[in-house]
């Protein structure tokens, strides 16, 4: 069965300090892989998704960015953190080739920036 | 533009049955998702929807109307665990979801 991982769990950073958030996928070959963000009572903001390796888009124009080195893995970065980066923050993946093929969650990860 | 309209909030009594309604308007169509979250975890896949009609999953329904942007989702039978989120999210011409901002749903016993 596929497993999705994602850590860490909870994340306090200073503002102005880089950010590394990880991301990886079990038990499935080239997934559609998705980085959202989610703010307090609002919907889900996606911010990246890729359909390969080295494939990025970018939805929201921000100072976080994404990248993937291998097939199921997927890491959001920044470089300088800013106190509107907090959020609750979620990894996801889709099966390729299945368009009505539902998302899959990490457990997310729970930024916030001081 | 695109736009998904849930209730923000509701209200129901542990037993009871509660209907989650999901209007959207969106650039195309291709599926309707409803999604579960519980406070401070991620969603989880509840139904999907393309065809109008009923969907039974146990205690439950999700349902679609494409000709009136609407679709709700049924819970039967309510347990205190199904206090969560509920998320409506579309797909669009273009394979991307549109989210709804959930509902929040409080089981009282």
């Amino acid at each position: 069965s596929q497993t999705i991982h994602q850590w860490p769990a909870t994340l306090v950073q200073p503002v102005g300090s880089p950010l590394s958030l990880e991301c990886t996928v079990e038990g499935t070959s080239n997934p559609n892989l998705y980085w959202y963000r989610q703010a307090a009572g609002r919907g889900l903001q996606l911010l990246f998704y890729s359909v390969g390796i080295g494939q990025i888009s970018s939805e929201v124009p921000q100072n976080l960015s994404a990248s993937r080195p291998q097939d199921r893995q997927f890491i959001l970065s920044s470089k300088k953190l800013l106190l509107s980066d907090s959020g609750f923050y979620l990894c996801a993946w889709s099966a390729t080739g299945v368009e009505n093929s539902p998302l899959h969650f990490g457990n997310g990860t729970r930024l916030t920036v001081t | 533009g695109q736009n998904i309209d849930q209730p923000t909030e509701m209200t129901a009594t542990e037993g009871a049955i509660v209907q989650i309604n999901c209007t959207y308007q969106t650039s195309g169509f291709n599926g309707l998702f409803w999604y579960q979250q519980h406070a401070g975890e991620a969603p989880t896949f509840l139904s999907y929807n393309v065809l109008d009609g009923l969907e039974e999953k146990g205690r439950f329904s999700s349902f679609l109307s494409r000709s009136k942007g609407y679709s709700y989702l049924l819970l039967k039978e309510l347990q205190m665990k199904d206090s969560a989120s509920y998320l409506c999210a579309v797909m669009d011409s273009n394979y991307q979801l549109i989210w709804g901002a959930g509902t929040k749903l409080i089981i009282k016993p």
